[in-house]
């Protein structure tokens, strides 16, 4: 149902550096700014990176995005066992005149 | 500071209806856009509804189009959503959100969410 397609899972040791991908389309991602939402187990989302490269304040600069063409990606650098979660990338898409999310990405530090 | 407080969850039977409140302080809600955001159990973010802050504007996923209506009262600095003709995969976490930035220029549109509300459950189900 989702629109914008992201891996299932992503890991990494604490330190490493973690890139998540949101691919979309030209009606999305391709013409409109991407936002990234953090989801920590049983809590409500927060969001982590708005007009595809901006980071509201308190949110670390280890979180950043940037975006390309019809994809996105977040990179978390320096990975913290408290970045475990759900990360969903999102995007106003033009044809649906409506918002979409990423089918999401878990999150693993090992 | 910001705050976001839905209600109105519940258990209602396949066909009934809910209406859903979101008690929004600490900003000047009417200059706002909000939005409704669902989660089924398990599963992923889902938008569902978004109006503007005068409320002459809305739109809605294809999915509750025709069922929910989202309205708000400025006055009571409150958001809601109206469920009919429910279905056993609206059952979902029902979140409601901000929208610091809510615009389309002539060259993209900027929508984001924040801060999001705890969230309210709705299940439907005989």
């Amino acid at each position: 149902q989702s629109v914008l397609t992201q891996p299932p899972s992503a890991s990494g040791t604490p330190g490493q550096r973690v890139t998540i991908s949101c691919s979309g389309s030209s009606s999305n991602i391709g013409t409109n700014t991407v936002n990234w939402y953090q989801q920590l187990p049983g809590t409500a989302p927060k969001v982590l990176i708005h007009n595809t490269n901006q980071r509201p304040s308190g949110v670390p600069d280890r979180f950043s995005g940037s975006k390309s063409g019809t994809s996105a990606s977040l990179a978390i650098s320096g990975l913290q066992s408290e970045d475990e979660a759900d990360y969903y990338c999102a995007a106003w898409d033009d044809i649906l005149n409506g918002y979409v999310f990423g089918t999401g990405t878990e999150v693993t530090v090992l | 500071e910001v705050q976001l407080m839905e209600s109105g969850g519940g258990l209602v039977q396949p066909g009934g209806s809910l209406r859903l409140s979101c008690a929004a302080s600490g900003f000047a809600f009417g200059s706002y856009a909000m939005s409704w955001v669902r989660q089924a159990p398990g599963r992923g973010l889902e938008w569902v509804s978004h109006i503007s802050g005068s409320g002459d504007t809305t739109y809605y996923a294809d999915s509750v189009k025709g069922r929910f209506i989202i309205s708000r009262d400025n006055s009571k600095n409150t958001l809601y959503l109206q469920m009919k003709s429910l279905r056993g995969e609206d059952t979902a976490v029902y979140y409601c959100a901000k929208e610091p930035s809510s615009y389309c220029s002539s060259t993209h549109c900027s929508h984001w969410f924040d801060p999001w509300g705890q969230g309210t459950l709705v299940t439907v189900s005989s």
